[in-house]
């Protein structure tokens, strides 16, 4: 079975920081990771996504993840944070049937 | 193009009463879900349809009925709501461009429900 774990559900940076958002994932299979970034009242929006191509994938916004298999790690990173990226951000590996499988999520704070 | 649609976006209902939330998308999307969102616990897939005129339950069926209607078209519904629903709901369709290529969930804005 497939899982995520999402280290800190709260982390917080000053504008023009490092973005480090951290991702662990459980699975029996080659696994499909996601990460996606909700605004306040807002749905879900597609940051980036592995899907066994390159192991650094670049998203939108800046926002980029490394797959690392050794480490099952799928780490967020962006080299400077900006307030509009104050969001919650979920981790999530494709279970059976395609269904997205979540982590808690973290909540981005961004301080001047 | 509209994307996901969902109505409504806010609802009160009493405990007891009944309810259906509506989902559409217009991207010709085979595969069709419903989460629920819940503090600190991400988002919890409910039931899933992955063609028209099938319908599968996910992690947290208990209380919830689903209808594919049609291709488009994706309710729930809530027969007797308890408070225990309470929660943010959102319904998503995904592309399957095959082995990898497409594998996007698009999701909607949300609906709201509180149960009293």
């Amino acid at each position: 079975a497939q899982s995520v774990t999402q280290l800190g559900s709260h982390v917080s940076v000053s504008e023009g920081a490092l973005v480090l958002l951290r991702c662990n994932y459980s699975s029996s299979v080659p696994p499909y990771l996601f990460w996606y970034v909700q605004y306040p009242n807002q749905g879900l929006q597609l940051l980036l996504k592995y899907t066994s191509a390159a192991t650094l994938v670049k998203g939108i916004n800046g926002f980029e993840a490394e797959f690392k298999k050794s480490e099952t790690s799928f780490h967020l990173t962006k080299p400077s944070a900006h307030m509009s990226d104050a969001a919650e951000y979920f981790c999530a590996v494709r279970g059976g049937y395609n269904k997205l499988i979540f982590g808690a999520g973290t909540r981005l704070a961004v301080h001047p | 193009n509209a994307g996901v649609t969902q109505t409504p976006k806010f609802q009160v209902l009493k405990t007891g009463q009944s309810m259906t939330l509506q989902c559409a998308q217009d991207m010709n999307h085979n595969s069709m879900y419903w989460y629920r969102q819940d503090p600190g616990m991400g988002l919890r897939l409910i039931y899933y349809s992955a063609s028209e005129g099938t319908t599968d339950k996910g992690e947290v069926p208990n209380g919830y009925n689903v209808s594919r209607l049609n291709k488009r078209e994706f309710s729930l519904r809530l027969e007797s709501a308890a408070p225990s629903q309470t929660s943010v709901y959102f319904c998503a369709s995904r592309n399957s461009g095959g082995q990898g290529l497409g594998e996007t969930q698009y999701f909607g804005p949300g609906t709201r429900l509180l149960v009293l």
